[in-house]
């Protein structure tokens, strides 16, 4: 069965700490991975990854894709209050038209 | 910049009513969803729509659920007869590169069924 695991599932730090969220998946057919960050109501597209080894990289926020270890990392670096959100990772399911989800990884950022 | 809207944010409805939850996905978008999402659970696929008709649906998406795109804006997804068990947030959502591209979400619309 198609599934995504991501850890840890929450984590709180402290504001410009740095932060690696992991996405596993396991798909017969991987095609991509999507990030995205989930405050109050709508996820909100981080990245989308397809090739390994090539980092995608927007402002403090970068990802990253292994398709060897069947995984994904999220870094977060100096990071702030505005940071703090469910961080949920997506890969599509082999040969169908959707996306299956992870649980998320729950960040609060302290001040 | 363009973005999916849906109506309405919330809402009430007795168990056994009707409800009908509404999207205007991005313009030049061609593929379309609806998921839902249990107040601390995972965001689960409800259903994709593609040219006109449902490309994929899951086993939550059983004969209560309807979709449809009665324009060339916006998609619905109707619940004929509320349980209680779909009280959730729904988001409709939409890509403009088919089903493995990036999935663009709207507000979402929470349902509470008492």
């Amino acid at each position: 069965e198609d599934k995504v695991v991501q850890s840890p599932l929450s984590l709180v730090v402290h504001e410009g700490d740095t932060v690696t969220l992991n996405c596993s998946y396991e798909v017969t057919n991987f095609r991509s991975l999507l990030w995205y960050k989930q405050e109050k109501k709508a996820p909100t597209f981080l990245f989308m990854l397809t090739s390994s080894g090539i980092e995608k990289k927007s402002g403090r926020l970068s990802s990253i894709l292994d398709k060897k270890e069947l995984s994904s990392i999220l870094n977060i670096t100096a990071t702030q209050t505005g940071d703090s959100a469910i961080y949920l990772c997506a890969v599509p399911t082999s040969g169908t038209y959707k996306y299956i989800f992870g649980t998320g990884t729950r960040l609060k950022v302290l001040a | 910049e363009p973005e999916v809207t849906q109506t309405p944010s919330h809402q009430v409805t007795q168990m056994g009513q009707e409800v009908i939850l509404r999207c205007v996905p991005i313009s030049n978008h061609l593929y379309f969803y609806w998921y839902r999402q249990i107040l601390g659970q995972k965001v689960e696929f409800l259903v994709s729509f593609y040219n006109n008709e449902i490309s994929e649906k899951s086993e939550i998406f059983d004969d209560q659920f309807s979709v449809e795109r009665p324009d060339g804006s916006n998609f619905t997804l109707k619940i004929r007869s509320t349980k209680l068990e779909d009280s959730a947030m729904y988001f409709c959502a939409s890509s403009p590169t088919g089903f493995t591209g990036e999935l663009f979400f709207g507000e979402g619309s929470r349902l509470t069924v008492l």
